[in-house]
């Protein structure tokens, strides 16, 4: 049981280059989440995905689109990088059982945009 | 909306000492409450959640958080520090709305242990 997964774990790219990070979950999970971790201000949600076919804006969407895949799938992608959007990035999943949802996060895609 | 307050963002202790970390939420409707580990170069792992049942909450290795309304607090506490024990430590915050459970998330604490 891999629960989240996340590729790649590290990566450098260069202002205006592109890139997609992959997430998936084994759990059957219906929610997934992108989160960013800067020091200092915790983690802060990207976009999230409520059910399979469903996604929304979290706190901080400007620079980044998402796409929900099939229920165990959950792409983040940078269109054009900035140095602003250098950070950890996680990804999450929960299970809207008891409605109370325990999030179920992946090891991170640590990112340097120079 | 929610937001939460973590006070501290580095302590230290001796092996052996009481842990003591801070938190402090808003909340408009009684809350949700979680405590997350991130141990170094991994994801978050939860220690324990409030769930508006028993305000002392249990978690693992040892670590339980004490609810109290008054105060608007949720800390996290441990009688023995063990060394590894030293991670960061983030107290979040639930909200629901029609698409599900978000977290808010306080700005961390990193708890070093002293041999």
């Amino acid at each position: 049981n891999a629960g989240v997964t996340q590729t790649p774990k590290f990566q450098v790219l260069k202002t205006g280059q592109s890139m997609t990070l992959q997430c998936a979950q084994d759990m059957n999970h219906n929610s997934m989440y992108w989160y960013r971790q800067d020091p200092g201000m915790g983690l802060r949600l990207i976009y999230y995905s409520a059910s399979e076919g469903t996604t929304d804006k979290g706190e901080v969407p400007n620079g980044y689109n998402v796409s929900r895949l099939n229920k165990r799938e959950f792409s983040l992608r940078l269109e054009s990088a900035a140095p602003s959007q250098t950070s950890v990035y996680f990804c999450a999943s929960s299970d809207r059982a008891g409605g109370l949802d325990t999030q179920y996060f992946g090891p991170g895609t640590r990112l340097t945009v120079l | 909306a929610q937001s939460v307050t973590q006070l501290g963002s580095h302590v230290s202790v001796s092996e052996g000492a009481l842990v003591l970390l801070r938190c402090n939420y808003s909340s408009s409707v009684p809350p949700y409450l979680f405590w997350y580990v991130q141990y170094p170069n991994q994801g978050l792992q939860l220690l324990l959640k409030y769930t508006s049942a028993a305000t002392l909450v249990k978690g693992i290795n040892g670590f339980e958080a004490e609810f109290k309304k008054s105060e608007t607090s949720f800390h996290l506490t441990k009688p023995s520090a063990h060394m590894s024990d030293a991670a960061e430590y983030f107290c979040a915050v639930s909200s629901w709305n029609n698409a599900g459970n978000m977290l808010t998330f306080g700005g961390g604490t990193r708890l070093m242990v002293k041999p």
